[in-house]
């Protein structure tokens, strides 16, 4: 059984249109992050969570401890946001990743 | 640009061989991480390093070691390579003071060829 969980695996979506990735998991955490990959391999920290809710620009990731899920919405989503989105978490000094959901983008 | 630098981006080496991979962490940041990325097992947590010294260790083999260097650059030893080692291989680091890890920033990464 994998520790993380998330859904929907792929994702295509009409360019403007409000995007929700779901993860959740199954041990007690000390964090949570989300990471973007994009198709070129690098991966970026998008946020860092241990309680509520965070936003940078059209992107906002809530966590929800007791029901140990987070999200992570895109508001106005626009093709540069199609990549794979990681959900990772951390307890104690070990990380456990979801499989990533593969987000695509439409002009 | 992450701050993270990796070296080498690309290696294609044969079965039995040894690989070093190296990752100088962002200025002031003292965790480094390591993290293997394949095809069939997604991102899997190698191996913490703080200030020189190992912090956690996650599903790295023992055919696999790393350290961190007093400069704080790392190096990740892979030996007796076998196919199935062909992956990317990740390094991201932090400031990670006490049991937070801070926000991770990550290398471009080094694609490994095994042949």
């Amino acid at each position: 059984k994998n520790e993380v969980e998330q859904s929907p695996q792929n994702l295509t979506a009409q360019e403007g249109e409000f995007i929700t990735i779901n993860c959740s998991y199954s041990v007690g955490i000390s964090a949570l992050h989300w990471l973007q990959q994009h198709p070129g391999g690098g991966i970026v920290s998008l946020f860092m969570l241990s309680s509520g809710k965070k936003k940078h620009g059209r992107l906002i990731a809530t966590i929800n401890i007791q029901e140990k899920h987070s999200s992570l919405h895109i508001t106005a989503s626009h093709p540069r946001d199609s990549a794979v989105y990681i959900c990772a978490v951390k307890k104690g000094g070990q990380f456990y990743f979801g499989t990533g959901t593969s987000l695509t983008v439409i002009p | 640009d992450s701050g993270v630098t990796q070296t080498p981006k690309h290696l294609i080496t044969a079965t039995g061989q040894r690989v070093t991979l190296r990752c100088s962490p962002r200025s002031g940041d003292l965790s480094v991480y390591w993290y293997q990325q394949s095809l069939d097992q997604g991102l899997q947590f190698l191996i913490q390093y703080y200030n020189g010294e190992e912090r956690a260790k996650g599903n790295i083999l023992e055919r696999f070691s790393a350290q961190q260097f007093p400069d704080l650059h790392s190096e990740l030893n892979l030996s007796s390579l076998e196919l199935g080692d062909s992956a990317l291989y990740f390094c991201a680091s932090s400031v990670a003071i006490g049991s937070n890890t801070g926000e991770l920033f990550f290398g471009e990464g080094s694609r490994l060829t095994v042949l």
